[in-house]
């Protein structure tokens, strides 16, 4: 069955500095991986994608995330974090034979002014 | 203009007492799916439904019973509530064929039962 890890709990960063939020996950098959966001009271809202191609990928407020696939992961990075950028930030897995996704058990971004 | 919708947003209700939320999609997906949400944020699939077919069914208690009349809309009943249903529960859609398609959340009811 897919899985996803998210190591850390919770990530802080200073407004300005980079962000990252490190997933791997493990699937038996080749994966679509997806990262979403949760702000406060809120549903899961998409941020982006890999589906196959460029290793890295782009999506929505700035971030990108890196496919690697020898080291099966996929952190999401940001360049340059806002204090807006705060919230609960979950990677998911789907294995292309299932439709079932994934959840990792997200990690919280605090984005210090 | 929501894209998945759900009612009510918040429930708060008595143990032992049967009560319903209700999910709909406008943006023409053929599945829908609920989630449960605890208090650690975990998340976790329940049910699957693609083209009003049972597709998910995870060990979720009996008392939970999904019903969709239509591929707009994916109810969620659940009988002789327990503390222990106590969660948020979220309604996504999306478009099943293509596995890349990502699910649409809806934005939550939080179910709290006294």
């Amino acid at each position: 069955a897919q899985s996803v890890a998210q190591p850390e709990d919770q990530v802080n960063v200073a407004e300005g500095n980079p962000l990252t939020v490190k997933c791997t996950y493990s699937v038996s098959g080749n994966p679509y991986l997806f990262w979403y966001v949760q702000y406060p009271n809120r549903g899961l809202q998409f941020l982006l994608k890999y589906i196959t191609g460029d290793n890295l990928v782009k999506g929505s407020y700035g971030f990108e995330a890196e496919f690697n696939k020898s080291q099966t992961s996929f952190h999401l990075k940001k360049p340059s974090a806002l204090v807006s950028d705060s919230a609960l930030y979950f990677c998911a897995v789907r294995d292309r034979r299932k439709d079932r996704l994934a959840f990792g058990k997200g990690n919280q971004v605090v984005v210090i002014p | 203009d929501t894209a998945v919708s759900q009612t009510p947003k918040y429930l708060v209700t008595q143990m032992g007492n049967d009560k319903s939320i209700k999910c709909e999609q406008n943006l023409g997906h053929d599945t829908m799916y609920w989630y449960k949400q605890d208090s650690k944020k975990f998340l976790k699939i329940m049910f699957s439904y693609n083209n009003k077919e049972l597709i998910i069914n995870e060990t979720v208690p009996n008392r939970f019973s999904p019903k969709s009349p239509d591929k707009a809309h994916l109810n969620l009943h659940i009988n002789s509530l327990e503390l222990g249903d106590s969660a948020v529960y979220f309604c996504a859609s999306r478009f099943a064929s293509g596995g890349h398609n990502e699910q649409f959340f809806g934005p939550g009811t939080r179910l709290t039962v006294l």
